[in-house]
C-alpha cells in the first residue's frame, strides 16, 4: 500500500534557524516524490520534485531509499516560508494519482 | 491563462440537499482530480479521471460522483449532502505520467 507519513502538524522555528520537515513513505515499487506548498488564502503549487534535483527557494529534498525517506530541509528559515507544506509520492510508471501527506504547517517566527 | 478554476469558490448548503462543483482547465491537460483537505487528514483522493471518458474512484468516494463531460471539465456532485462533507475541495489536473500537478484555488463547503 502507499502511504506517506509526515510526523509533525505543526513546527515552530525561529528566523534564521534550519528547517527540517520530516516525510517517510510506504511504497512497493519506485515511487517519484514531491513536495508541495500551500501559503495562506493560496492554491497548492509544487515547490520540488526529487527527479529534478533542484534547490527552489533555499529548500532542498534528497531521496533516501534505505530509510524510505525524502526530507525537505533550508538552513536558514525566513518568515514568508511559513505556509502548509505536503509530502507526496506517486508511482513513477503509469499516470497515477499524487498520494499526499497529512501535512506540517510550518511557523517561522520573527 | 486561467489554468484550472473551480466554481463556486465557497457555498453553504443544508442536510439533504444537492450540489455540483466545477472544474474547468485551459491547459489541454488529459488527467483530472478532486481532493478533498481536512484538517489534521491532509488531501485525500475522493475520484479522478485519468483521460477525457474514464473516471476512477480514490481513496474516499462515498457520497459522491463525478462527470468527464469533455477534457476541459470535470464535475464533483454531491446528491445528498452531509455535514460530514464540509471540507475544502481541491481540483488537480496534470498533463500525464510525469508531469507536474496544478491545483485550483478550492471550493470552501460548509453543509448545516
Amino acid at each position: 500500500a502507499q502511504r506517506v507519513t509526515q510526523p509533525e502538524k505543526l513546527l515552530s522555528v525561529f528566523k534564521g534557524a534550519p528547517v527540517e520537515l520530516k516525510c517517510n513513505y510506504s511504497y512497493s515499487g519506485s515511487p517519484e516524490l514531491f513536495w508541495y506548498v500551500q501559503y495562506s488564502r493560496q492554491r497548492l503549487q509544487l515547490l520540488l520534485r526529487h527527479i529534478s534535483r533542484e534547490s527552489i527557494k533555499g529548500f532542498t529534498a534528497d531521496l533516501n531509499k534505505g530509510e524510505t525517506s525524502f526530507h525537505l530541509k533550508k538552513p536558514f528559515a525566513q518568515e514568508e516560508d511559513s505556509a502548509m507544506y505536503y509530502c507526496a509520492l506517486r508511482s513513477l510508471s503509469g499516470n497515477t494519482p499524487l498520494v499526499f501527506g497529512k501535512g506540517t504547517r510550518l511557523s517561522v517566527i520573527a | 491563462n486561467a489554468g484550472v478554476t473551480q466554481t463556486p469558490k465557497f457555498q453553504v448548503l443544508k442536510t439533504g440537499q444537492s450540489m455540483t462543483l466545477q472544474c474547468a482547465q485551459d491547459m489541454n491537460h488529459n488527467s483530472m482530480y478532486w481532493y478533498r483537505q481536512d484538517p489534521g487528514m491532509g488531501l485525500r483522493l475522493i475520484y479522478y479521471s485519468a483521460s477525457e471518458g474514464t473516471t476512477d474512484k480514490g481513496e474516499v468516494p462515498n457520497g459522491y460522483n463525478v462527470s468527464r463531460l469533455n477534457k476541459r471539465e470535470f464535475s464533483l456532485r454531491l446528491e445528498s449532502a452531509a455535514p460530514s462533507q464540509t471540507s475544502v475541495y481541491f481540483c488537480a489536473t496534470r498533463a500525464g505520467a510525469g508531469a507536474e500537478a496544478f491545483f485550483g484555488q478550492g471550493t470552501r463547503l460548509t453543509v448545516v
